[in-house]
């Protein structure tokens, strides 16, 4: 039972440059959101999927995509990356309706 | 709205001594209110959490009260170990959307030295 797994840990582009994120959780939970983590700043909500085939904006969703691919995995999408969005990314994933998150290691983005 | 303050860091403690990071909050309704602690390098764990007034949550030699009165959910610890080394993140949260979205506080940074 892996929890909830991130790829790839690390991760560096050039302004411009796309990328996909990936997330997958095995406890067969219902929601799935993600976070940005930055300096002074605590853990921002990106996006989040109430539950397979739904998808909603968070705090911060400008520059992001996302997609629910099926239950168990969530992926988040820079189109064309900029230098705001070095940060550090979370993935978390929760039962429909419950209230306690469960988190990844997260992915460590710098943008150049 | 709906928002979370916490003591600003770094915390530096010494082995053995008393711990409290302050957390007061703002939220419509009765929000569940949580403790989630980050050891470096990795994601956040839930520490200890309180779903409604005066219930108090604990593990790991942590506790917080629900202290609707205060709009508060101070993390105290009567003895800190060089291993309770992290950030430590308040959260509420807030329904929406058929999700129960958590609303996060800057994080406290806490180092205990031997």
């Amino acid at each position: 039972n892996a929890g909830v797994t991130q790829t790839p840990k690390f991760q560096v582009l050039k302004t411009g440059q796309s990328m996909t994120l990936q997330c997958a959780q095995d406890m067969n939970h219902n929601s799935m959101y993600w976070y940005r983590q930055d300096p002074g700043m605590g853990l921002r909500l990106i996006y989040y999927s109430a539950s397979e085939g739904t998808t909603d904006k968070g705090e911060v969703p400008n520059g992001y995509n996302v997609s629910r691919l099926n239950k168990r995995e969530f992926s988040l999408r820079l189109e064309s990356a900029a230098p705001s969005q070095t940060s550090v990314y979370f993935c978390a994933s929760s039962e429909w309706g419950a209230d306690t998150q469960y988190f990844g290691p997260g992915t460590r983005l710098t943008v150049l | 709205g709906n928002s979370v303050t916490q003591m600003e860091g770094p915390v530096t403690l010494s082995e053995e001594a008393f711990l409290t990071i302050n957390c007061t909050y703002t939220a419509t309704g009765y929000p569940s209110l949580f403790w989630y602690v980050q050891y470096p390098g990795e994601g956040l764990q839930l520490l200890l959490k309180a779903t409604k007034a005066d219930d108090k949550g604990s593990n790991k030699g942590f506790e917080a009260t629900y202290r609707k009165e205060t709009t508060s959910f101070h993390l105290e610890k009567g003895s800190v170990q060089v291993s309770d080394s992290a950030v430590y993140f308040c959260a509420l949260s807030v329904t929406q959307g058929g999700s129960e979205k958590l609303v996060f506080g800057k994080g406290t940074k806490l180092t205990v030295n031997p």
